[in-house]
């Protein structure tokens, strides 16, 4: 069955180190990827996408991932975690255009002063 | 542009009861899908409305309905409301589906 698998529930990180969230999915073909942030009590945006081309995809807020299709991922990272990006984290995979978004789970990201 | 509108933000219903929950895309934008969000299950996908018409569906029971209207304006109705339904409601638009989404506040349906 096709899934998305973001293998972490929670992660804390210090203010200014590294920050890499994992996301994996089971899908035949190339999807289409997508990461959604979510803040408490409000809806999602989106951080950055994926179609085809450049493997590694720029997104807003400092943020970039990276596909990689031998392992059928597709992780998030930013190189310096601000406060500010303390919030819930969504991989989302659509398998063809047009088609369903399927989220996964979620990530949820706690920042230490 | 204003980004997509949900009404209302809250609601309070109790069990047998049915609501409907409305979703203004952004301007221009064709496709709208619904999500229903709770702390177990996460996020999944209700359905898709394309130019007035049901394109995807997720795996929810009929009690879950929707419609779009002419002007890509979008209701959502759940009657027979059980507790489980208690859930945040999220709406997204997109130009055509398939790209991009852009999703609204939500609103936030308690069953009592």
């Amino acid at each position: 069955a096709q899934s998305v698998t973001q293998p972490d529930i929670h992660i804390t990180v210090s203010e200014g180190a590294s920050l890499e969230l994992r996301c994996n999915y089971s899908y035949g073909a190339t999807p289409y990827l997508f990461w959604y942030v979510q803040s408490p009590g409000q809806g999602l945006q989106l951080l950055l996408k994926y179609f085809s081309g450049d493997t590694l995809v720029q997104g807003i807020k400092g943020f970039e991932a990276e596909f990689k299709r031998s392992q059928s991922s597709f992780n998030l990272r930013k190189p310096s975690v601000h406060w500010s990006d303390a919030a819930e984290y969504f991989c989302a995979v659509e398998e063809t255009s047009y088609d369903k978004v399927i989220f996964g789970p979620g990530t949820s990201l706690s920042v230490i002063p | 542009k204003a980004g997509v509108t949900q009404t209302p933000r809250y609601l309070i219903k109790t069990r047998g009861q049915q609501v409907t929950l409305s979703c203004s895309p952004i301007s221009g934008h064709r496709s709208v899908s619904w999500y229903q969000q709770t702390p177990g299950q996460g996020l999944q996908f209700l359905f898709e409305y394309f130019s007035e018409t049901q394109r995807n569906k997720g795996n929810f029971p009929g009690r879950f309905s929707g419609r779009q209207f002419s002007n890509s304006r979008s209701e959502m109705n759940v009657s027979t409301l059980e507790l489980g339904d208690s859930a945040l409601y999220l709406c997204a638009s997109s130009l055509l589906g398939g790209e991009t989404q852009y999703f609204g506040p939500g609103t936030r349906l308690l069953v009592l």
